[in-house]
């Protein structure tokens, strides 16, 4: 069974230029998830999705990000526009419904020059 | 707001010796996650605990939640160089729905 997918593996853009990446979560798994892993730190949520509702965005700066998962499966994360500070791994998981295990796909590492 | 400490942060040790990993946490919660991540790869999850006196174990490795003392540890029992990673443990106090707070992971390197 497919695990979480997210493309593209790696990107590298310049400052103030827009990017997005994409996840498609394991089937069936209503719970989808978007992390941001600093290097040497532990992942920090920036949004959680239940089916199509984000349901937890609080941690999501809203005025260069914003996310989307149209039909409630596959999600896209857009930063427009990006800034130095935004290099960093975006990981996206999916847990099977709320309060369940979560699984993570190898993320994208963005790097903003 | 809810911190999760793990320790030590980094930790190299000889094959063949034990050693714990420590995760410490500040809120109320009896839902504890830990993971591994090699360099460049994503997070592999390791055990699930739900609940106080949790133990669970998969081969070298031994994990267990103390909800009371908020703590939770990683055993590792005479190490091998496969077991060089990160490891991570993250804490749920999601009430409706999964909010996991990591810890800064600890990075283990087993010598030969």
């Amino acid at each position: 069974e497919a695990g979480v997918v997210q493309s593209p593996r790696y990107k590298i853009i310049e400052k103030k230029q827009p990017v997005a990446f994409w996840c498609n979560p394991i089937s069936g798994h209503n719970t989808l998830y978007w992390y941001l892993q600093n290097l040497g730190q532990g992942p920090e949520l920036l949004i959680r999705y239940e089916n199509e509702e984000a349901v937890d965005d609080s941690q999501l700066p809203k005025d260069r990000f914003s996310a989307e998962r149209l039909k409630g499966v596959d999600s896209t994360l857009k930063i427009q526009p990006a800034e130095l500070g935004d290099s960093a791994v975006y990981l996206c998981a999916s847990s099977l419904m709320m309060n369940t295990e979560a699984f993570f796909g190898q993320g994208t590492r963005l790097t903003v020059v | 707001e809810l911190k999760v400490e793990q320790n030590p942060l980094f930790l190299s040790m000889q094959e063949g010796k034990n050693y714990t990993i420590y995760c410490n946490y500040s809120t109320t919660s009896d839902r504890l996650y830990w993971y591994r991540q090699d360099p460049g790869k994503s997070l592999e999850s390791l055990f699930v605990l739900l609940s106080n006196g949790a133990v669970k174990q998969e081969g070298r490795l031994m994990a267990s939640l103390d909800t009371k003392a908020r703590l939770s540890t990683l055993h590792i029992t005479a190490a091998v160089h496969d077991l060089s990673a990160t490891y991570f443990c993250a804490v749920d106090i999601g009430t409706s729905g999964s909010r996991l707070t990591f810890g800064e992971g600890t990075q283990l390197t087993v010598n030969p």
